[in-house]
């Protein structure tokens, strides 16, 4: 079946810190790849998101390739903030399947 | 632009009870579904549905029950509820089940402590 694997974290970094938050998925066919973030007290927001091979997704600094031959999808950001802390959830979706979601990464961000 | 709208926010029962979450989209998608959120258990499909009169079975659908009669809302109902139904539940939903691209919406989510 199709699944998502993703570091549990927590993960804690200071501030301006490189962040990595790395997944890697299992799929029949050929999946869209998603990076969903959660803040606090919040339903889960898309982040941005890759359709096929080589693909890079972007959005708030933050930037996932899709990298088929690996079969991941890692998401980095070169300066976090306080305010990128949250929980980031890495997923696909495969046609006429349900959504698959990894167990999510805790990110806290020190001032 | 509404979205996803969950309600109660908030909600308290005793053992036994049981009470219904609401859930109502206005972006028109076929695709609806329940999950539940606990700690360290990340999500789980309850249950979901591919459109006005179609249900079926998640992951953890035991104690849950739904329907959806129209497009924009599927409500979950909670039987008789237990302490191990204490959890924070979002609804969501999407144009299609899967899809190339096809971005799946969340609510602010329902936070249930059964007592």
């Amino acid at each position: 079946g199709n699944s998502v694997t993703q570091m549990e974290g927590p993960v804690t970094l200071s501030e301006e810190a490189f962040l990595t938050i790395n997944c890697t998925y299992t799929a029949t066919g050929y999946p869209s790849l998603f990076w969903y973030v959660q803040y606090p007290g919040e339903g889960l927001q898309l982040l941005l998101k890759a359709t096929k091979a080589d693909d890079k997704g972007s959005n708030k600094g933050f930037e996932a390739t899709y990298r088929k031959e690996t079969t991941s999808f890692h998401l980095e950001k070169g300066s976090v903030q306080v305010s990128d802390s949250a929980v980031y959830f890495c997923a696909l979706t495969v046609p006429g399947q349900n959504f698959v979601f990894g167990p999510g990464t805790r990110l806290s961000v020190l001032p | 632009n509404a979205g996803v709208t969950q309600t109660p926010k908030f909600q308290v029962l005793k053992t036994g009870q049981s009470m219904t979450l609401q859930c109502a989209q206005d972006m028109n998608h076929e695709y609806m579904s329940w999950y539940r959120q606990d700690p360290g258990m990340g999500l789980r499909l309850i249950h979901y549905s591919v459109g006005a009169g179609i249900t079926d079975q998640g992951e953890v659908p035991n104690g849950y029950n739904v329907s959806r009669s129209t497009t924009e809302d599927f409500p979950l109902r909670l039987l008789s509820a237990a302490p191990s139904q204490t959890s924070v539940y979002f609804c969501a939903s999407s144009y299609s089940r899967g899809g190339s691209g096809n971005t799946i919406y969340f609510g602010e989510g329902s936070w249930l402590t059964v007592v």
